[in-house]
């Protein structure tokens, strides 16, 4: 099946430093990936829609200029936590659609990267 | 904005019952999804459901899904230690070409062996 891949899995980074997390896909390409953010014993909440060679949708309330998004190429998108605040602690999980399967509904998840800001 | 709404249940059960969640949503929705997340973890995609579906089964799991009460429910049959997890549903509005998902709150199963 297909394989999305998270690194890295867990950073602890200090306040005001800022923080990448990469998302690839491992065995298909993906025009569109998406970044969610999970608090602890919540749901998970769409950050972002990251698309290869243009900018990212973001979502209402997420600050763009902090959370900056670069889907680089067919396999790989990053999330990268400028100037990180300790409220910016989370689980933060990407996903990834088959760009072979157009309409495809599923999205392939990856196992999460959590983030620690001290 | 969030969709999937999970009833706030924590389940907790004896191995070999059966566990059901149900899942409420507010808009349109071009297909349903269910995940499964162990503590932790990132999401394992358990089963679809097609808005002009009702019924769908994979191994020991049934999803039913009744558009008019824009509702679903996800059924665990002869359930194992191994379903212990968080399950949440998920919407999936179709735009500008992509199923975007809203995520219900989820619902907590533990299985006891």
């Amino acid at each position: 099946g297909a394989v999305v891949s998270q690194h890295p899995s867990r950073v602890i980074c200090k306040s005001g430093t800022s923080v990448k997390i990469e998302c690839r896909s491992l065995d298909f390409q993906a025009t569109t990936m998406f970044w969610y953010r999970q608090f602890p014993k919540q749901s998970l909440m769409l950050m972002a829609t990251s698309n290869e060679g243009s900018k990212a949708t973001y979502e209402q309330g997420v600050e763009k200029d902090k959370f900056l998004i670069n889907h680089a190429s067919l396999t790989l998108s990053t999330l990268t936590v400028t100037s990180a605040h300790p409220e910016d602690s989370s689980f933060y999980i990407c996903s990834a659609r088959d760009m072979a399967g157009w309409g495809q509904e599923t999205q392939y998840f990856g196992p999460g990267t959590r983030l620690l800001v001290l | 904005s969030q969709q999937g709404e999970e009833d706030p249940q924590a389940l907790s059960i004896q191995e070999g019952e059966n566990a059901t969640m149900n899942c409420s949503y507010k808009t349109s929705i071009n297909n349903l999804q269910w995940y499964r997340q162990n503590s932790g973890r990132g999401l394992v995609h358990l089963i679809l459901i097609r808005s002009n579906e009702r019924e769908k089964h994979s191994g020991r799991l049934r999803v039913t899904l009744d558009t008019s009460k824009k509702s679903s429910s996800l059924l665990i049959t002869a359930s194992r230690a191994a379903d212990t997890a968080s399950y949440f549903c998920a919407t999936a509005v179709l735009l500008w070409g992509n199923n975007r998902l809203a995520f219900g709150k989820g619902n907590q199963v533990v299985v006891i062996p």
